[in-house]
């Protein structure tokens, strides 16, 4: 299968712990994009990568928040000393067509206790 | 920020009847795409369209694109408990760099 994958499925994390999640994009595909969703929404934009330059990132991204794609194929989203909002699913999408049709990984869920 | 306001929110029906979701927004944006979303998985894509008044079908699905691609719709016709899901449309800003969510629609089929 080459979609894209993403690791962990699942994180149990304590408030004010740090977590990492990785996301491997369709590997011919340049752009890749993270957004989070909570539970009956649509998904929040939150940065956007093309190839390793992080070009977009949103308002909602808080400095706790950083994203890296360094050689322009995986990427990691960080949250820093997580807080009880941060729970929700984190997903990854890459595109590379003209009309940004994006394929999204399963996610990553995060609770925060 | 959602830019893209969809409606019904919920949507409860029985087998065989059919029904339409709409995406509206004051925004336009360069094309648009439906997204169908089951629970603990990410969205798959269904279909993108990108010129005005367009229309497509796939099955037993029709999306048709407003003529100033600022909206959208997506009818199903004799839906099935299979459809059952959370029906997702999507916009691009004209540089690629945003994409923007609407709200989505929950959909159950009752067999």
């Amino acid at each position: 299968d080459t979609g894209v994958s993403q690791d962990p499925r699942h994180k149990i994390t304590k408030r004010g712990q740090n977590v990492t999640f990785r996301c491997d994009p369709i590997s011919e595909h340049n752009r890749l994009y993270w957004y989070r969703q909570t539970l009956g929404q649509g998904p929040e934009f939150l940065t956007y990568f093309q190839n390793e330059a992080q070009l977009e990132k949103s308002r909602l991204l808080s400095d706790r928040f950083s994203a890296e794609r360094p050689k322009g194929s995986f990427s990691t989203l960080e949250i820093q000393r997580t807080e009880q909002g941060d729970s929700a699913m984190y997903l990854c999408a890459s595109s590379l067509r003209r009309y940004n049709e994006q394929f999204f990984g399963p996610g990553t869920r995060l609770t925060v206790l | 920020t959602q830019l893209l306001e969809q409606s019904p929110q919920f949507l409860s029906i029985q087998e065989g009847e059919n029904l339409t979701v709409y995406c509206n927004s004051s925004s336009v944006f360069s094309s648009l795409q439906w997204y169908r979303q089951e629970p603990g998985e990410g969205p798959v894509l269904l279909v993108t369209v990108v010129t005005g008044g367009e229309v497509k079908k796939l099955k037993r699905l029709t999306f048709q694109f407003g003529d100033a691609r600022k909206d959208s719709s997506l009818h199903i016709t004799a839906a099935q408990p299979g459809d059952t899901g959370l029906y997702l449309c999507a916009g691009s800003s004209d540089t690629g760099n945003q994409f923007y969510f609407g709200t989505g629609t929950s959909l159950t089929v009752i067999p």
